[in-house]
């Protein structure tokens, strides 16, 4: 079965600082790995995806993600907090052969502290 | 682009009533959609995945009758929600997708509908 958790409901950061949102992965075969960012009231956007090639994913924002297949892991970050990252952040995977379907991670909240 | 509309962004309506929440592709086609349901403080609950021109495929546990999905074009899918109670109460997301069945693309979303069952 396809699964994907984030331990952590909630992260605080001061602002400027490094921040760092986990996500691990369960999935048969070689996984299309994703996040996305919500905002209150607001649908989900997306920030950046691994599909192959490259470990280090360089998406919007500034924010970036390691796919680590040993640990099978695939941590969001940034260099340098800004409080308007403050949201809710959701990983999520999609098993190749398996068709459409997304399977999301319970999501982090991140707050941001000025 | 990629840009997915949802509407209305905000119902309100009495117990009974059913309503019908729309969700466009703007700048695309899109083979694909999916309806999600969330609820607070909680991950995206996959509902349904409409293919344009069929029948829409939906989750274990999810009532047919009660959200009936329409996907007519490549633009376009709605969502209806039957004889909607209190319990309909939710945020409601749909997404698109480019390309075909097992496209790697990402999905895009909507901002949802909040939709309030008094």
């Amino acid at each position: 079965a396809q699964s994907v958790a984030q331990p952590e409901d909630q992260v605080n950061v001061a602002e400027g600082n490094p921040l760092t949102v986990k996500c691990t992965y369960s999935v048969s075969g070689n996984p299309y790995l994703f996040w996305y960012v919500q905002y209150p009231n607001r649908g989900l956007q997306f920030l950046l995806k691994y599909i192959t090639g490259d470990n280090l994913v360089k998406g919007s924002y500034g924010f970036e993600a390691e796919f680590n297949k040993s640990q099978t892991s695939f941590h969001l970050k940034k260099p340098s907090a800004l409080v308007s990252d403050s949201a809710l952040y959701f990983c999520a995977v999609r098993a190749p052969n398996t068709g459409n379907q997304f399977y999301f991670g319970t999501g982090t909240s991140l707050t941001v502290i000025p | 682009g990629a840009v997915v509309s949802q509407h209305p962004s905000r119902v309100i309506c009495k117990s009974g009533t059913s309503v019908k929440i729309e969700c466009r592709s703007l700048d695309f086609q899109a083979t694909t959609m999916f309806w999600y349901r969330q609820f607070p403080k909680q991950s995206l609950m996959l509902m349904a995945t409409s293919n344009e021109g069929s029948k829409a495929t939906y989750e274990q546990g999810v009532e047919k009758d009660k959200f009936l999905i329409n996907h007519a074009s490549l633009t376009l899918s709605t969502l209806t929600v039957t004889s909607a109670h209190p319990e309909d109460s939710s945020f409601y997301i749909c997404s698109a997708k480019k390309g075909g069945w097992d496209s790697n693309q990402p999905q895009h979303f909507g901002d949802g509908t909040r939709l309030s069952i008094l």
